[in-house]
């Protein structure tokens, strides 16, 4: 049974840099592609970008110039950093996982990050 | 960026009542449309891919229909444990995008 785990710091303030890791158990990461999705509280859900298990991202335009996703097969982990945080990158923030013949088979079940000082 | 535009936000229904969801597509994106269910403070799960094929394990009374700009989710016969909010999203184009969603409720 494949498990998605995301973790990391839940409070992060403003300005600084988000990092969450999202830990792939009972599959492996190679041979699929790592999503990162959000969802502010009570709102609906907004991609963030991918990675593919051979490392090459694609992020989502208008938060490219701070994103950054990795993946360390190594560890099965991929992982995800947002810089310059503002109180708009409040959500839930989803790994889920992509098989090149499928959408979204496999979530985590989500972190919950807040930007506050 | 293709939009996806859900309708309605918000349904109530009474139990055994078929329940139909619709999403267009501001561009043609083929069949490329999947459906997603999410249950408060849960993580979506995925119902129904290209448009109409059903995932491993979901209930045959979730179906899919549609081509091009407009699609359908159905629930045939709806069960309490179906309230939920149900989600589109499209994998045709990037960036992949997912319609508002569309809450539904059961009376």
């Amino acid at each position: 049974q494949v498990q998605l785990q995301e973790s990391g710091p839940g409070l992060v303030k403003p300005s600084e840099t988000l990092s969450l890791t999202c830990t792939v158990s009972g599959g492996s990461v190679s041979g699929y592609i790592w999503n990162w999705i959000r969802q502010p509280a009570g709102k609906g859900l907004e991609w963030i970008g991918r990675i593919y298990g051979s490392g090459k991202p694609e992020y989502n335009a208008p938060l490219m110039s701070r994103v950054t996703m990795s993946a360390d097969t190594s560890k099965n982990q991929v992982s995800l950093s947002l810089s310059s945080v503002t109180a708009a990158d409040t959500a839930v923030y989803f790994c889920a996982r992509e098989p090149y013949d499928l959408p979204f088979d496999y979530w985590g079940q989500g972190a919950l990050v807040t930007v506050s000082s | 960026e293709i939009i996806l535009t859900q309708s309605p936000e918000f349904q109530s229904v009474t139990p055994k009542e078929e329940v139909t969801i619709t999403c267009r597509a501001s561009q043609s994106i083929g069949a490329s449309i999947h459906w997603y269910q999410q249950k408060p403070g849960q993580s979506p799960k995925l119902l129904i891919y290209y448009t109409s094929k059903s995932f491993s394990g979901v209930p045959s009374r979730f179906s899919g229909n549609g081509f091009g700009t407009h699609f359908t989710l159905t629930i045939n016969s709806l069960e309490v444990e179906d309230a939920a909010t149900y989600y589109c999203h499209q994998s045709k184009y990037g960036p992949y995008t997912f319609g508002q969603g569309t809450k539904v409720e059961i009376k």
